[in-house]
C-alpha cells in the first residue's frame, strides 16, 4: 500500500484498550476539527468532527475532545480492534479559509 | 468510498509526458478536489471546483491543470510531468463546500515519474 509517512509518530496499545491520538492545532482562528483514518492503500476515511463552541462530541467508540487554550485536539478510541490499525490525521479550518489543512498523522498499531 | 472513483489506480510514466488523471463521482456534489500526499507534508490541496467550468487554485498548483465539463468528473492534468510530482494523488468531494464540513475522498492514485 502507499506510504503516507515514513517517519510518522507511532502509538502501539493492546487490542481491548482504549487508544489516545493527540493533534496540536496552529492557528488560533481555527474553529472546525476533524479526525480521518487512513487505511494502507486507502483515502483518508472521516470519523468524527467538532467545531469549536463544543469542548467534546461522542461517536460510536470514538470521542474527540477540544482545548483550545492550549490549541489541542485528541482522538479516543475505546476497546481498541485490530481493524483500527491506521494511519490517524487531525485537520483544522477557519472560516474564510479555502481548506483544510492536515496534520501529519500518527500511525496507530494494535497488539494482540 | 463516498461514490468516488480515481483512476488509474497506479501510473508509472517518464519524465516530460503529459498525464491525466480522472476523479468520478456519484453523488451529484458541487465541490471537487484534489490533494497530493507526500511523506513530511500531509494532504495538500492543489486544485478544487465549486462547480461545473469553475475551478481555482490551491496551495500547490505550479504544473497542474484541472477541468470540469460535468457534474461528475474532475480531470487532474500534469502537462510534462517532473520526478517532484511522484506522489499520491487524492480527490475529495464535499456536498457544500463550506469550510466547516467534511470532505470525502477517493482511495487515490499513485503516480509515480521517473
Amino acid at each position: 500500500g502507499e506510504s503516507v509517512g515514513l517517519h510518522l509518530p507511532t502509538l502501539s496499545v493492546q487490542e481491548g484498550d482504549n487508544s489516545i491520538i493527540n493533534c496540536a492545532y496552529s492557528n488560533s482562528a481555527s474553529d472546525y476539527f476533524i479526525w480521518y483514518k487512513q487505511e494502507s492503500g486507502k483515502g483518508p476515511q472521516f470519523i468524527i468532527d467538532i467545531r469549536s463552541n463544543m469542548d467534546k462530541r461522542q461517536g460510536q467508540r470514538v470521542t474527540v475532545l477540544l482545548n483550545k487554550t492550549v490549541k489541542h485536539l485528541s482522538l479516543q478510541i475505546a476497546a481498541t480492534q485490530p481493524g483500527d490499525s491506521a494511519v490517524y490525521f487531525c485537520a483544522e479550518a477557519y472560516r474564510g479559509a479555502q481548506k483544510l489543512v492536515f496534520g501529519q498523522g500518527t500511525r496507530l498499531t494494535i497488539n494482540p | 468510498d463516498a461514490g468516488i472513483t480515481q483512476s488509474p489506480r497506479h501510473k508509472v510514466t517518464e519524465t516530460g509526458t503529459p498525464v491525466t488523471l480522472r476523479c468520478h463521482q456519484t453523488e451529484n456534489h458541487r465541490y471537487m478536489y484534489w490533494y497530493r500526499q507526500d511523506p513530511g507534508h500531509g494532504l495538500r490541496l492543489i486544485h478544487y471546483s465549486y462547480g461545473v467550468k469553475d475551478t481555482d487554485k490551491g496551495e500547490v498548483s505550479d504544473g497542474y491543470s484541472v477541468s470540469r465539463s460535468k457534474t461528475e468528473d474532475f480531470l487532474l492534468t500534469l502537462e510534462s510531468a517532473t520526478s517532484s510530482q511522484t506522489s499520491v494523488y487524492f480527490c475529495a468531494i464535499s456536498e457544500s463546500g463550506s469550510y466547516n464540513s467534511p470532505l470525502h475522498f477517493g482511495n487515490g492514485t499513485r503516480l509515480t515519474v521517473t
